[in-house]
């Protein structure tokens, strides 16, 4: 079975300040990363993905995330946050199972940009 | 724009009623997930279909009925909800990561969900 931990519930960075959001994962097969953006009152939308390949993977809105195999985390990063970036932030691993993927999420990071 | 429409946006009902949940995609995914959520958690995975066949049932109480009618629409009836079900429930549809088309890489793609509230 897999598991996402994200170390922190919340994280208050002002804007124009650089940000990580931290997640760990285990898992004893193979896994996809990824981290969602959750809006007020919305669903959540894709912010990057890592599945294979080069470690550091870029997504939108000038987010970044880095794969580190050996210490099993994929710690999300921006240089300089807007308001605009306040939201929740989900870490999830994703494994195939048959013909569906099955998606454990970590308990989400609210990010709440100070002006 | 989301590519998966769900549809009411809101929904307030008693716990006598009977109500349905809609979900539409036409990316051409053959794989659909239900998923509720809590205010402040994650989303929990509650049914997931493969080729319109239910592949998953995470143990959701009878009252959640899941349907899915062909490729591009999946629902979810309800039937005597209790208060504690008020929730987000968010739909998700993803290409189908098994051979012969190996899709694995492919993400799950989100709706904006249907805020349910239970009186």
């Amino acid at each position: 079975a897999q598991s996402v931990t994200q170390l922190d519930s919340q994280v208050p960075v002002f804007e124009e300040a650089p940000v990580e959001l931290r997640c760990n994962y285990s898992s004893s097969v193979s896994v996809y990363l990824f981290w969602y953006v959750q809006y007020p009152n919305q669903g959540l939308q894709l912010l990057l993905k890592y599945l294979s390949g080069s470690t550091l993977v870029k997504g939108i809105n000038g987010f970044e995330a880095e794969f580190n195999k050996s210490q099993t985390s994929f710690h999300l990063r921006k240089p300089s946050v807007h308001i605009s970036d306040t939201a929740e932030y989900f870490c999830a691993v994703r494994v195939n199972s048959g013909g569906y993927q099955k998606v454990t999420f970590g308990i989400g990071t609210k990010l709440q940009v100070i002006p | 724009d989301t590519e998966v429409t769900q549809t009411p946006k809101h929904l307030v009902m008693g716990m006598t009623n009977k109500k349905s949940l809609k979900c539409e995609q036409h990316m051409g995914h053959r794989a659909m997930y239900w998923y509720k959520q809590k205010a402040k958690k994650p989303p929990e995975l509650m049914f997931v279909y493969s080729y319109e066949k239910l592949s998953i049932n995470e143990s959701v109480p009878s009252r959640f009925s899941p349907e899915c009618p062909n490729s591009s629409l999946l629902n979810l009836h309800l039937h005597a909800l209790q208060p504690e079900d008020s929730a987000l429930y968010l739909c998700a549809s993803s290409r189908t990561p098994s051979p012969p088309r190996w899709e694995g890489n492919q993400p799950q793609h989100f709706g904006d969900g249907t805020r349910l509230s239970i009186l």
